[in-house]
């Protein structure tokens, strides 16, 4: 079965530091990798995803994320954090074959403060 | 592109009652996903669908609850009788090969009192 872990309920990041929320996984095979973001009483918002090739990915609004393999993680971060940055990140996984449907893990709150 | 649609984006109901919640998924998307988010279980897969056809149901929670996908365009996702344990956020998300990914919509926060 396949698993994702999101080791802080909350991160806390001063604006224009760097940020990092963590994400370790476990999967049989090969992994296909999601960041997704959720505002207040909103959906998910798709940030970015790891499928194969560099481990470095970037996404949408300044974020990126870092693939290793050996690790099993899958960080976000982003180099200066905004005020507006403030959500909920969400990790998930699913493997390359077969079933579709995304493992999330519990959610990291982040707060960025002016 | 309108986005995966969901409604209603909120429902208030009384236990006993059905509820039907409606998801349009965005055109040519292939694979369609119920998730239910709540505070003790987090975001969980209900059931996904394959052009139109359930692919993976075990994560409904018992016989109270039932998803249908008439067309590509359109599925709904049943509870009757429902329950105040029911009470979650439930949300669509519809996904295409190419891409790979899965596009949610806004959801439905579902109240049952």
């Amino acid at each position: 079965a396949q698993s994702v872990a999101q080791p802080e309920d909350q991160v806390n990041v001063a604006e224009g530091n760097p940020l990092t929320v963590k994400c370790t996984y476990s999967v049989s095979g090969n992994p296909y990798l999601f960041w997704y973001v959720q505002y207040p009483n909103r959906g998910l918002q798709f940030l970015l995803k790891y499928i194969t090739g560099d481990n470095l990915v970037k996404g949408s609004y300044g974020f990126e994320a870092e693939f290793n393999k050996s690790q099993t993680s899958f960080h976000l971060k982003k180099p200066s954090a905004l005020v507006s940055d403030s959500a909920l990140y969400f990790c998930a996984v699913r493997d390359k074959s077969g079933r579709r449907a995304l493992t999330f893990g519990s959610g990291t709150r982040l707060q960025v403060q002016p | 592109d309108a986005g995966v649609i969901q409604s209603p984006r909120h429902e208030v109901t009384e236990m006993g009652q059905e509820v039907t919640l409606r998801c349009k998924p965005i055109s040519g998307h292939d694979y369609l996903f119920w998730y239910r988010q709540t505070m003790m279980r987090g975001l969980e897969l209900l059931i996904y669908f394959n052009n139109n056809v359930p692919i993976d149901d075990s994560g409904m929670p018992e016989d109270r609850f039932s998803a249908k996908m008439p067309n590509a365009s359109f599925s709904t996702l049943k509870i009757q009788p429902s329950e105040p344990r029911d009470s979650a956020v439930y949300f669509c998300a519809s996904n295409s090969l190419p891409t790979d990914t899965q596009y949610f919509g806004p959801g439905t926060r579902l109240t049952v009192l």
